[in-house]
């Protein structure tokens, strides 16, 4: 059975500092995905991740994909409270029609 | 907004009863899921369609529940004789034919047992 342990479940970080998020995964899979939920609302995608060595940036958050480690990582870069929510990494365990996500992290940004 | 829309956003029901659970997915996207969530969790995969064949189903799928594609476009996903542990966010999510590897989430559909 496919697991996918996120890390930490909660951060709590000041904005302007620095940090990573960790989406590690118990099977082969050369498809992750990382989302975005604020409370009470659905899912937002983020990023897709196909193959190993995938880096995909977006403004402050910049995920890559490692399928030998089976690692994923979200990087926050100078965080601001924008960036304040929930994020899910996914594996995909047949061709992006199954996912299995991870426990999220919730993440809180303070002035 | 994803394009994908459900409905009810919310359902308030009593135990026993029987819900519904409508999904109209984005135009030309062949695939459709349905994932369900609780709270402070991630969400869970239940059924997934492309076109009006359903294709996968969880074992979280129990015989309460039933889903349906008729013609390929919008979907439903039934509960019979709803349980207290039924209370969660029903997700739909749907995506294009090829292509494209996003799933695009829609709003859910909140339903509380009581």
């Amino acid at each position: 059975e496919l697991k996918v342990e996120q890390n930490p479940l909660f951060l709590s970080m000041q904005e302007g500092k620095n940090y990573t998020i960790y989406c590690n995964y118990s099977t082969t899979s050369d498809r992750l995905y990382w989302y975005r939920q604020d409370p009470g609302k659905s899912l937002e995608s983020l990023f897709v991740l196909l193959s190993n060595g995938a880096v995909k940036q977006e403004g402050r958050l910049m995920a890559s994909l490692d399928t030998k480690a089976r690692l994923s990582t979200l990087h926050i870069t100078a965080a601001v409270h924008d960036l304040s929510a929930t994020y899910f990494c996914a594996v995909d365990t047949n061709a992006g029609n199954m996912l299995t996500f991870g426990g999220g992290t919730r993440l809180m940004v303070k002035p | 907004d994803t394009g994908v829309s459900q409905d009810p956003r919310h359902k308030i029901t009593k135990r026993g009863q029987n819900v519904t659970f409508r999904c109209d997915p984005i135009s030309e996207h062949n695939r459709l899921y349905w994932y369900r969530q609780t709270l402070g969790q991630g969400p869970e995969f239940l059924t997934y369609f492309q076109n009006e064949a359903q294709l996968e189903k969880s074992r979280l799928l129990s015989d309460r529940f039933s889903a349906e594609r008729p013609k390929g476009s919008f979907s439903t996903l039934e509960i019979q004789r709803t349980e207290q542990g039924d209370s969660a966010m029903y997700l739909c999510a749907t995506k294009p034919r090829i292509g494209q590897e996003t799933q695009y989430f829609g709003p859910g559909t909140r339903l509380l047992v009581l």
